[in-house]
């Protein structure tokens, strides 16, 4: 059974830090891209990055490049969120969600989202 | 920056068809995915790859592509079906992702 399981929200001051992670289970982890997907509350849902099988290929949108960092660590089939200079327009529910497709097969697999994470960015 | 543009709102009575449409100009040579999204829930893919759908979905949701415009159907709705519906896709690099706006399907 997939698994994704998030980890590390909380407040955070505007200005401040905070790391995410999501703990994988149940699939092949280094087979599959990833991606960080975001809710602001009341409001719809947002792609914010995603990050190839390998990690060496990661994306983001506008609004965060330059103080997120999506990275993934496949020995401990893990997936991590870098937040920096955090900003009252990033308080959101943050999800991580697994691609739909085996990188080896080309195969259609599923899509399975964790439970998401609430990070809130206010003083 | 790439975007999907959907309609805010659909109403349906019960047992009617509700359409919502996603367009976006990389739509023609990239899927679109749909997404239904109940109050406090996770979203749950209704539709991927333009028009196929996921194992346990209900028959009544279906979608279809043309052009720079993708289409989620839902037919014969039911009450169960208000949510709200994403559509999904990247741009056409394939690199960045894009959610639509959301749109509120009401069923009354």
């Amino acid at each position: 059974e997939v698994q994704l399981l998030e980890s590390g929200g909380g407040l955070v001051q505007p200005g401040g830090f905070l790391r995410l992670s999501c703990a994988a289970s149940g699939f092949t982890f280094s087979n599959y891209a990833l991606n960080w997907v975001r809710q602001a509350p009341g409001k719809g849902l947002e792609w914010v990055s995603g990050i190839s099988g390998s990690g060496n290929s990661t994306f983001y949108t506008d609004s965060v490049k330059g103080r997120f960092t999506i990275s993934r660590d496949n020995s401990k089939n893990t997936l991590y969120l870098q937040m920096s200079s955090l900003r009252a327009e990033d308080t959101a529910v943050y999800y991580c969600a697994k691609e739909y497709y085996d990188i080896l097969t080309g195969f259609y697999t599923g899509d399975y989202w964790g439970q998401g994470i609430l990070v809130t960015v206010s003083s | 920056s790439y975007e999907l543009t959907q309609p805010p709102s659909v109403s349906v009575s019960p047992g009617q068809t509700a359409r919502i449409t996603c367009s976006g100009d990389a739509l023609p040579k990239k899927y679109a995915y749909w997404y239904q999204q109940k109050s406090g829930q996770v979203p749950v893919l209704v539709i991927y790859e333009d028009s196929k759908r996921p194992s346990g979905i209900p028959e009544r949701f279906s979608g279809s592509s043309s052009g720079t415009m993708a289409t989620l159907t839902i037919s014969g709705a039911q009450v169960e079906d208000e949510a709200d519906y994403y559509c999904y896709s990247t741009d056409s690099s394939g690199h960045y992702s894009v959610f639509g706006g959301g749109t509120k399907v009401t069923v009354l």
